[in-house]
Order: C-alpha cells, then sequence, then structure tokens
C-alpha cells in the first residue's frame, strides 16, 4: 500500500518570498509518479507539477519547483516570489506507473500574507 | 475550467436519505473517477468507470454505488446516509490510452453533501 505524509498543517508566507512544503511518502514501487495539487477556495484542484520517479531531473513550472528525493522518499513544493493568488491548500500525490487512483496526503494549508 | 461537469454544486440532506450525484467527463475522456473530501483529508479515491465497466474499486462503502452510462456520464449514488458522509464529492475523467505510463486525470468542482 502507498501513503502520503504532509507533516505540516498549516504554513504562511510573506508575498514576494519564498516557501517550501513538504511531503514524504512510502511504496514499494519503483516506477511512480508524484504531483502537487492546489485547491483554492473556489475547491478546485489544479495540477501544480508533476514528477516521474525515474528522472532524476527535479520538475519546474514557472515560480514553481520541487526537490525530489527518491532515496529518502521525499518530494517538496518550493514556491518563489509567492503571491497572494497562492494562497490555497496543496496536496501531494502518488500514483504508480500504469495507475489508476491516486493517493494524497491531508494537504498544507498555506496563506500568503500581504 | 477543467471539461468536467458535477450536479449538484451542493446537496443538503437528512439521515438516512439516498442522494444522487452525476459527473460528465471532459468530450473524448471515457474514464471516470470517484473521489471523497471529508473534512482536513486529502481526496480518498472511491471508485473507477471505464467506457461502462468498472475497472478499479477503493475505499467505497457497500452503501455507496457508481455506474456509467452509454453517453458516458457517472453518477454515484449515496444510501442510508450518515453524518459522517458529509464531504466534498469530486469527480475526474481521462482518456485512458491502452498502455500509457500515467493517463492525466481532469478533476471536477466538486459536490458538497451535508447530511444533517
Amino acid at each position: 500500500a502507498q501513503t502520503v505524509t504532509q507533516s505540516q498543517p498549516e504554513m504562511s508566507v510573506q508575498e514576494a518570498e519564498t516557501v517550501t512544503l513538504s511531503c514524504t511518502y512510502d511504496t514499494s514501487e519503483s516506477n511512480y509518479y508524484l504531483f502537487w495539487y492546489k485547491q483554492p477556495p473556489s475547491r478546485q484542484m489544479i495540477l501544480v507539477i508533476r514528477q516521474e520517479a525515474y528522472k532524476q531531473q527535479n520538475a519546474t513550472e514557472n515560480r514553481f519547483s520541487v526537490n525530489f528525493q527518491k532515496a529518502a522518499k521525499s518530494f517538496s513544493l518550493k514556491i518563489s516570489d509567492s503571491q497572494l493568488g497562492d494562497t490555497a491548500m496543496y496536496f501531494c500525490a502518488f500514483m504508480k506507473r500504469g495507475g489508476n487512483q491516486f493517493y494524497f496526503g491531508t494537504g498544507t494549508s498555506l496563506t500568503v500574507i500581504p | 475550467d477543467s471539461g468536467v461537469t458535477q450536479t449538484p454544486k451542493h446537496l443538503i440532506t437528512a439521515t438516512g436519505q439516498r442522494v444522487t450525484l452525476r459527473c460528465s467527463p471532459r468530450s473524448g475522456d471515457l474514464s471516470v473517477y470517484w473521489y471523497q473530501q471529508s473534512l482536513d483529508q486529502g481526496l480518498q479515491f472511491l471508485i473507477q468507470y471505464y467506457n461502462g465497466e468498472e475497472r478499479a474499486k477503493g475505499n467505497i462503502l457497500e452503501r455507496f454505488s457508481a455506474q456509467q452510462f452509454p453517453d458516458l456520464h457517472s453518477e454515484l449514488n449515496l444510501s442510508s446516509l450518515e453524518l459522517g458522509d458529509s464531504a466534498l464529492y469530486f469527480c475526474a475523467s481521462s482518456v485512458e490510452v491502452g498502455g500509457a505510463w500515467y493517463n492525466e486525470q481532469f478533476f471536477g468542482p466538486g459536490t458538497r453533501l451535508t447530511v444533517l
């Protein structure tokens, strides 16, 4: 079974600063994908970034980047130049390769302070 | 807008009742997934349908059932409702290319169910 753990229920950051959200996971799979989803107050689930486990290079999407440590089973999200619109719940998620279901963490509530 | 639609947006009902949640996938997507998000929790996978057939089942209670119709829309039926069933219910859809390593799922806006 797969488990995803987010140990930071709430975080805050000043506008324009950088923040890192933590995520660890446990799996016996060797091929899988990791994701960060954003859930703003509108409740819509928005894909922020995806990392393939077989790729050593960390994924980057504009101001969002990850630090993927496969051996440590760690997958953190770094948000640079934080904006007010980044205020949301952030969920870390796992899916095995060829799989059909996500395994989500419990989320981190991020507040960007003006 | 993901292209996945869910109705209704909100639903308030009483314990013991039965409700039906509806999901229309993106045009061309054959797979539909249902997830439950309880308060302060991540999303929990309930069930997947592919082209009308059940493909995978997760932590879905026996009081819950789902189906996918020939036009590919899906319904999640929740019966004998309990207070603990209050949650956000998300539907997602994907193309589901055979043999693909990864099929991106697109989430709908969710249905908020409140059981009083």
